[in-house]
């Protein structure tokens, strides 16, 4: 498996605020998620971060609310623009190291409190 | 597009006896059903998962059977712990979907000594 960081791993912001999520992995992978977990809820998939081009985003979130970048394979970074506080959540990073079938695995997230 | 349900949301179980989680999912087109743990503070860990192919696959004190047929799948914990205690999440996916997982809501386990 591979080892993965985010940073922040938690933060409290303001209302109106915007933050930028970091996901590091210690080796090259073939695709990289990016995953809301609201309190005490499951995993909702926001988008796929593609390689050096636009990320591919799931029904209900758009570019302009969480862009997304992936300059490389082993890096890429979630923002959350204009906070509320509805966006308090966990953000987790998610990769996949080989393609066909294979199993996503998750950074341990950053808890995002919005006041 | 594919919805997976997962039951029971709690589940409180003596230290030492089995815990079981039951999945079903919607679309015949997914194949690959992987089972994740999350303890908090944590992001989920994947502990097994199965391929279409396969009936059953077995991990020491973990195991998972699936049956296609009626599109369900289950985690099967025997002499449990309480370092089994933690959420448990299944998941659904199709290859041709690329990777991309939908997961159920999850499973509270509590082992109790």
């Amino acid at each position: 498996s591979a080892v993965i960081s985010q940073k922040p791993s938690r933060d409290i912001c303001q209302r109106g605020t915007s933050l930028t999520i970091q996901c590091q992995v210690d080796s090259q992978v073939t695709m990289m998620f990016w995953y809301r977990q609201q309190p005490g809820q499951s995993l909702t998939l926001i988008a796929t971060a593609n390689q050096g081009s636009e990320a591919t985003y799931e029904s209900g979130f758009v570019i302009d609310k969480f862009p997304i970048s992936r300059p490389n394979l082993t890096f890429s970074t979630l923002t959350v623009s204009n906070m509320s506080p509805e966006d308090s959540s966990i953000y987790l990073c998610s990769v996949v190291i080989q393609g066909g079938g294979q199993p996503q695995h998750f950074g341990d997230g950053t808890r995002l409190s919005i006041l | 597009g594919e919805n997976v349900e997962q039951h029971p949301s709690t589940l409180s179980v003596q230290e030492g006896d089995s815990a079981v989680i039951k999945c079903t999912y919607s679309d015949s087109a997914s194949n690959y059903f992987p089972w994740y743990k999350q303890e908090l503070g944590k992001g989920p860990q994947l502990i097994i998962d199965i391929r279409s192919n396969v009936g059953e696959k077995k991990d020491q004190r973990i195991a998972v059977t699936l049956n296609k047929t009626a599109k369900h799948f289950s985690l099967h914990i025997t002499e449990t712990q309480p370092e089994d205690s933690a959420v448990y999440f299944c998941a659904a996916s199709a290859d041709n979907y690329g990777q991309n997982f939908v997961f159920g809501p999850g499973t509270r386990l509590s082992v109790l000594p």
